[in-house]
């Protein structure tokens, strides 16, 4: 199993240009999950999936969309990104959305917007 | 709203030296805990866990976290430092919300000295 994989590793955008950061998990897994990391703040949740066909915001939703495409797939959308968005971004995934499942992580996507 | 604080931003040790890592935590009701750890480049991954029960919980490589309850603390132990437990440490706490999210602290950077 590969466990959740992230597309692209790296990127580059310029102010205002639009991406689609990919996620897919291999686990089954009901729940997933986007954060955001940034120096000194520790991991911000983005959007999350509690399952498949449903989506809510996190703590900073402002600037993304997401789609939970399939059960495997859940798709971050910056629709004109703004230097703001320079982060680097996590996908997880859990098998139900409960305090005692353990959220698996993504290599994680880096993106520089300029 | 639930938040986890995490006091020391970096710390250095000496290998073979023990390690402590301080979490503190404030939450309403009994929390679930975790810790993680994020080597350069990496995803996350989860060390241990706490959900209930003994309050010294053993975990992956050789780490160990405590829970106290009368001090909202749950700091991870390791007896003996080794140079690969070098890394960023992230403790965090899951969310009363819907989705039982996880919230993160800032994380705390540990170098280790040959």
């Amino acid at each position: 199993n590969a466990g959740v994989t992230q597309t692209p590793k790296f990127q580059v955008l310029k102010t205002g240009q639009s991406m689609t950061l990919q996620c897919a998990q291999d686990m089954n897994h009901n729940s997933m999950y986007w954060y955001r990391q940034d120096p000194g703040m520790g991991l911000r949740l983005i959007y999350y999936s509690a399952s498949e066909g449903t989506t809510d915001k996190g703590e900073v939703p402002n600037g993304y969309n997401v789609s939970r495409l399939n059960k495997r797939e859940f798709s971050l959308r910056l629709e004109s990104a703004a230097p703001s968005q320079t982060s680097v971004y996590f996908c997880a995934s859990s098998s139900v959305p409960g305090s005692q499942e353990t959220q698996y992580f993504g290599p994680g996507t880096r993106l520089l917007v300029l | 709203a639930q938040s986890v604080t995490q006091p020391d931003i970096h710390i250095t040790v000496s290998e073979g030296a023990s390690l402590e890592l301080r979490c503190n935590y404030s939450y309403g009701a009994t929390p679930y805990l975790f810790w993680y750890v994020q080597s350069p480049g990496q995803g996350l991954q989860l060390l241990l866990k706490y959900f209930s029960g003994d309050t010294l919980v053993q975990g992956i490589k050789g780490f160990e976290a405590e829970f106290k309850r009368s001090q909202s603390s749950f700091n991870l132990r390791k007896p003996s430092v080794h140079w690969s437990d070098a890394a960023e440490y992230f403790c965090a706490v899951v969310s009363s919300g819907s989705a039982r999210q996880l919230t993160f602290g800032s994380g705390t950077q540990l170098t280790v000295l040959p």
